[in-house]
C-alpha cells in the first residue's frame, strides 16, 4: 500500500521556466510534509516543509502548495536552473508519530 | 561533525555473510530513522527510534534485519545472512523532535551495500 505517491517518474523543463512536481497521499492523518532533493551518490537534502495548517509555504525559488481536500501537494521551482536537476522526494507524516513515509521520487532534468 | 555520519560508506559482502551498518546522528537529536533505496526505487522506511519509546520496526523486510540504538545516540543496523536483494543504499536520518524547528529530518550520505 503506497501511502505517498509521485506519479511522474521524470520531468524535463527548460532553464528559466517553472518546474512543478506533484505528490499525492492517501492517509488523512498525515499533517506534515517535506520535500527533499537527492543528487546521485549523496544523501537527500531538505528543501522545504509545510504543515496542514497552511496551504502554501515559500522559500526563495521554492514554493510548496498543499490541497488537503484533494490530498495533494506540489513543489514549484521558479525559475528552474540546471543545478536543480536531481531526484525530488516528497514525504509525509502525522504529527503524532513523525514517522515519515516517502514517495518514489521524480527525476527532474533542467535543460540549459 | 555537524551532520549525520554513516559508516561504512561502501561495503561489498558475500551472500550469506552478516553486515553491520553504523549511524551517528546529529548530537542532541532524539529521533533516528533508517531507510533504504534499492536501484531505481524510492526511499523505503525500515525502522524509527524516538527517544526512549519502543522502536517502530514495521518497515523491516524480514527477521534477518534488526537495529538497535544504544544510549539514545549511535544506531547499528544489522543484516544477517545477506541476500542479493539486500543490495541497496541504506540511509540514516535524525531529527530533533518537538518545537518549531524540530520536524525536519536530516540524512547522512548513506552506506552502499553490494551483496555478491
Amino acid at each position: 500500500d503506497q501511502q505517498v505517491k509521485q506519479n511522474s517518474p521524470s520531468l524535463s523543463v527548460q532553464e528559466g521556466r517553472i518546474s512543478i512536481l506533484n505528490c499525492d497521499y492517501t492517509n488523512s492523518m498525515f499533517d506534515y510534509f517535506l520535500w527533499y532533493k537527492k543528487y546521485p551518490a549523496e544523501g537527500p537534502t531538505f528543501l522545504i516543509s509545510i504543515s496542514s495548517i497552511k496551504d502554501k509555504n515559500e522559500d526563495g525559488r521554492f514554493t510548496v502548495f498543499l490541497n488537503k481536500s484533494a490530498k495533494h501537494l506540489s513543489l514549484h521551482i521558479v525559475p528552474s536552473q540546471p543545478g536543480d536537476s536531481a531526484v525530488y522526494f516528497c514525504a509525509a507524516s502525522d504529527s503524532g508519530t513523525y514517522k515519515y513515509i516517502f514517495g518514489t521520487g521524480t527525476r527532474l532534468k533542467v535543460l540549459a | 561533525g555537524a551532520g549525520v555520519s554513516q559508516s561504512p560508506s561502501n561495503k561489498v559482502t558475500e551472500k550469506g555473510k552478516d553486515v553491520e551498518l553504523r549511524c551517528d546522528p546529529i548530537s542532541g537529536h532524539t529521533a533516528l530513522y533508517w531507510y533504504r533505496q534499492s536501484l531505481g526505487q524510492g526511499l523505503e522506511f525500515l525502522i524509527y527510534f524516538q527517544g526512549n519509546s519502543a522502536p517502530d520496526k514495521s518497515g523491516l523486510p524480514s527477521d534477518r534485519f534488526s537495529a538497535e540504538r544504544t544510549g539514545g545516540s549511535v544506531s547499528t543496523l544489522t543484516i544477517q545472512r545477506t541476500q542479493q536483494e539486500d543490495s541497496a543504499v541504506y540511509l540514516c536520518a535524525s531529527s530533533l523532535m518537538g518545537g518549531n524547528s524540530g520536524n525536519t529530518i536530516y540524512f547522512g550520505e548513506g552506506s552502499w551495500l553490494t551483496v555478491v
